[in-house]
């Protein structure tokens, strides 16, 4: 059981270029989520879906763009990557309650 | 919109010691969440609340919910150097508008252990 993976770990991207980060979860849950984390100002929700085919907008969603076409899988798009999306990245995924999160190791963006 | 506010920011302390830190809000939660953040990884769950006055214990580690359901603690009895990381708690509520559930984050208390 890997639970939730994240890649890359690791990505530098100019102002205006584009990317996908990545999150697959092995343990057939229903929820997962994107947040972003800055410092001083905790995890905050981007965006999440309650299941396959669905998904919503959390408090940050300005920017990024999600699908949900299986269970597993849960992609972050930056359609045009901005200096204010440097940040970390985590995926999370749970069987019901969203309280009840398994977070993924995180991407670490830069963007100049 | 709900915001919840934790403290203590940070704190510096000797192995061995006692840890307090807490969160409160002026909204009413259904469940508060405790995690912890090791260096360069994701949070990890601690431990989940769900009913006010509620005290449940995880090792060293015991968290409350509040009567009023607006606030929650977590103690670390007997401090070690693996206790060092980023502490968040989360509350979790109900939103009737639209009939979503919604997890709210604190801003974390940064705890650092001297051996």
């Amino acid at each position: 059981n890997a639970g939730v993976t994240q890649t890359p770990k690791f990505q530098v991207l100019k102002t205006g270029q584009s990317m996908t980060l990545q999150c697959a979860q092995d343990m057939n849950h229903e929820y997962m989520s994107w947040y972003r984390q800055d410092p001083g100002m905790g995890l905050r929700l981007i965006h999440y879906s309650v299941g396959a085919g669905i998904t919503d907008q959390g408090e940050v969603p300005n920017g990024y763009n999600v699908s949900r076409s299986t269970t597993e899988d849960f992609p972050l798009r930056l359609l045009s990557a901005a200096p204010s999306q440097t940040s970390v990245y985590f995926c999370a995924s749970s069987y019901g309650k969203l309280g009840k999160q398994y977070f993924g190791p995180g991407t670490r963006l830069t963007v100049t | 919109g709900q915001q919840l506010n934790q403290s203590p920011q940070s704190m510096f302390i000797q192995e061995g010691e006692d840890v307090s830190m807490n969160c409160t809000s002026s909204s009413i939660f259904n469940t508060w969440l405790w995690y912890k953040q090791d260096p360069g990884e994701g949070p990890v769950l601690l431990i989940a609340l769900y009913k006010a006055g509620e005290l449940t214990s995880n090792g060293r580690l015991t968290a409350q919910f509040g009567i009023t359901r607006k606030d929650s603690f977590l103690n670390i009895s007997a401090s070690i150097p693996s206790d060092v990381g980023i502490y968040f708690c989360a509350g979790q509520l109900y939103i009737t508008q639209g009939g979503s559930e919604k997890l709210v984050f604190g801003k974390g208390t940064k705890l650092t252990v001297n051996p």
